[in-house]
């Protein structure tokens, strides 16, 4: 079946740090993926997401690009900051029945210090 | 991006009621929406599908007599406890399903925080 996999948590940085957060998949078919963020308290907002191999997904100064030969969709931003505190999610889309249901990975609580 | 409501961001009940939680889609229609319960520290786990005009499909493991799902017009469904216990105490959150030119993306709402007492 499919499956996400997430580099585990929590991750801790000062403001200004490079992030990096591993994500790899298993799916059949050719899925979409996406990176959801869920702040304190709400729920989950769409990241950035990518359709097709080789696409790179991109929103806040965060990317992430799809690569299919490694099956990965690692999240990466050159310079975080405080305010991008919270939980970030890796989705796969995978077709079941008539509808496509996201599979998530176990999310990565990320916390950037002043 | 499209907006997704919930109604109401917090309930706190008594053990053995029934609580309605209501997904909106404010400026697009839905013909699928979906439910999850996410769990403190946890991922979302699907709950179930709902269908405009249709029975809901449950996931394996999720009582359908006891989440009941209502998704009686394209832009509003509903997820209803009923007999609520502690233990279904947890985050619910919905999402409507919105087509794109080849591609198709879900959009959340902010949950739901129920607690059973």
């Amino acid at each position: 079946g499919n499956s996400v996999t997430q580099m585990e948590g929590p991750v801790t940085l000062s403001e200004e740090a490079f992030l990096t957060i591993n994500c790899t998949y298993t799916a059949t078919g050719y899925p979409s993926l996406f990176w959801y963020v869920q702040y304190p308290g709400e729920g989950l907002q769409l990241l950035l997401k990518a359709t097709k191999a080789d696409d790179k997904g991109s929103n806040k100064g965060f990317e992430a690009t799809y690569r299919k030969e490694t099956t990965s969709f690692h999240l990466e931003k050159g310079s975080v900051q405080v305010s991008d505190s919270a939980v970030y999610f890796c989705a796969l889309t995978s077709l079941s029945g008539s509808a496509r249901q996201l599979t998530f990975g176990s999310g990565t609580q990320l916390t950037v210090l002043p | 991006g499209a907006v997704v409501s919930q109604h109401p961001s917090r309930v706190i009940c008594k053990s053995g009621t029934s609580v309605k939680i209501e997904c909106r889609s404010l400026d697009f229609q839905a013909t699928t929406m979906f439910w999850y319960r996410q769990f403190p520290k946890q991922s979302l786990m699907l709950m179930a599908t709902s269908n405009e005009g249709s029975k809901a499909t449950y996931e394996q493991g999720v009582e359908k007599d006891k989440f009941l799902i209502n998704h009686a017009s394209l832009t509003l469904s509903t997820l209803t406890v009923t007999s609520a216990h502690p233990e279904d105490s947890s985050f619910y959150i919905c999402s409507a399903r919105v087509f794109g030119p080849a591609q198709e993306t879900q959009y959340f709402g902010p949950g739901t925080r129920l607690l059973v007492l």
